[in-house]
């Protein structure tokens, strides 16, 4: 099966930009998916199809796909940002969606 | 306004059948390429995919599940039910039913979710 590799967790300062990270198998063909997820909430989606932002979503979140490695990119970060952070591609051979296992994200 | 929400039971015992309803309002099931997913989520734990089901009636089961798993919509209610059956205390988790819809490159993502609803399993 498919398997989509996170950082674990990672922390950034105010102000700074957080690079989050998901690895997969020639994942920079496929359309990826990154979701949102703040304590006690549902996810949310902030980007789709590799770099597009649904309508609310801040022009800081955007992402970028190639080769084996995507990346979620945000920018000025916010203590709001804090959240744990979920990759997600369609896997084509077997048909059906994958997650990473998610990244938290700090705000120091 | 797309709105989903989870109902169900909320406590659970080993070896029942779990059944969940998605309710949702603001999109139609019959559209071409929309569906509804069930994810689920341990507590502190990731985000596992369940099953899906698309407009068209296709299904799509998660390959570790497939044996306990049953999909099935009902367009004139905006209902989606998941059942599951043989439950575990390992199927402890909040469970989201989410809309899907294509990627531009083939495949789905999940658009709007519900905010969840946890089931516990525990003799």
């Amino acid at each position: 099966s498919y398997v989509l590799t996170q950082p674990p967790s990672m922390s950034v300062a105010p102000g700074q930009t957080a690079r989050i990270t998901c690895g997969g198998k020639n994942i920079g063909s496929k359309s990826i998916q990154w979701y949102q997820q703040k304590a006690g909430q549902a996810p949310v989606l902030v980007v789709y199809d590799d770099s597009d932002r649904p309508s609310g979503i801040p022009e800081r979140f955007s992402g970028s796909n190639s080769g084996n490695t995507a990346t979620l990119t945000i920018s000025r970060v916010e203590a709001g940002d804090e959240a744990d952070y979920y990759c997600q591609v369609w896997n084509s051979r077997s048909d059906h969606p994958v997650f990473g296992g998610g990244t938290k994200l700090t705000v120091l | 306004q797309i709105t989903l929400k989870e109902s169900g039971p909320t406590l659970m015992k080993p070896t029942q059948t779990l059944t969940l309803t998605c309710t949702f309002s603001g999109f139609s099931l019959s559209t071409s390429g929309v569906g509804v997913g069930w994810i689920r989520q341990p507590p502190g734990q990731a985000l596992e995919w369940l099953a899906l089901i698309f407009w068209n009636d296709d299904k799509r089961y998660s390959p570790s599940l497939k044996s306990r798993l049953t999909i099935t919509k009902d367009t004139s209610k905006n209902q989606v039910v998941l059942t599951m059956t043989n439950m575990d205390p390992v199927d402890t988790a909040t469970y989201y039913c989410a809309r899907t819809v294509d990627t531009a490159v083939g495949g789905n993502y999940f658009d709007y979710w519900g905010q969840g609803t946890l089931v516990t399993v525990s003799s």
